[in-house]
């Protein structure tokens, strides 16, 4: 079984660019998380989505958008990029939408923003 | 709101000593907790969870914690470690109102030296 798969692994974009992160979830699973780990910061909740919704969002600026395929798959777009945006962003997915969920991680895509 | 604190950032260790890892959260619902485990250049994966019933959980590899409500507290303990443990350590809280959303402590640095 495949497991979550993130692509780009690694994406260069200079400040003020746009970036866009793309995830496929586990076969069967309809929830994707994504998460923001900078140096330093630990796990930052960005967004969920579940079913083709946005089911809950965290403290991040608007420019920092999603959304989730008919077929599960995600994307992360983040605008106007900023250096503080360098980071490894890490998508997870789960096969239910509960609190008590096991999640399933990617390895990421690191983002570099010169 | 939720909140997960991870008492140290790093902890050495020696091979085949025993460990501890601190975690205490605050929430004003029921809870469930997880720790995840992430080796460097992955993904995060779960060690454990606790939803209910027994305060002891077993994971993999050889981890246990104990869910103490009075204390707040969900520490993560091994007997005796080995070099392929050292990792990055996330203690995390969900509750049935943010659904599948995870919080995530800052993560402490387990190192093992031979």
């Amino acid at each position: 079984e495949a497991g979550v798969t993130q692509s780009p692994t690694h994406l260069i974009k200079t400040r003020g660019q746009q970036a866009t992160l793309r995830c496929s979830p586990i076969s069967g699973h309809t929830s994707v998380y994504w998460y923001q780990q900078a140096l330093g910061l630990g796990l930052q909740f960005l967004l969920w989505y579940d079913e083709g919704e946005e089911r809950n969002r965290g403290n991040f600026p608007p420019r920092f958008s999603g959304r989730q395929f008919p077929n599960y798959s995600s994307e992360l777009n983040v605008n106007a990029l900023e250096l503080e945006d360098s980071a490894l962003y890490l998508c997870a997915s789960s096969h239910g939408r509960g609190a008590q969920e096991k999640l399933f991680f990617g390895s990421g895509t690191q983002l570099s923003v010169l | 709101a939720q909140s997960v604190t991870q008492l140290d950032s790093q902890v050495p260790v020696f091979e085949e000593a025993p460990v501890e890892l601190r975690c205490n959260y605050s929430s004003s619902v029921s809870v469930y907790l997880f720790w995840y485990v992430q080796y460097p250049n992955q993904g995060l994966q779960l060690l454990l969870k606790y939803l209910s019933g027994s305060t002891l959980v077993k994971g993999i590899n050889g981890f246990e914690a104990e869910f103490n409500k009075s204390q707040t507290s969900f520490h993560l303990r091994k007997p005796s470690v080995h070099i392929s443990d050292t990792a990055e350590y996330f203690c995390a809280v969900s509750d049935s109102v943010q659904g599948g959303k995870l919080i995530f402590g800052q993560g402490t640095e387990l190192s093992v030296k031979p």
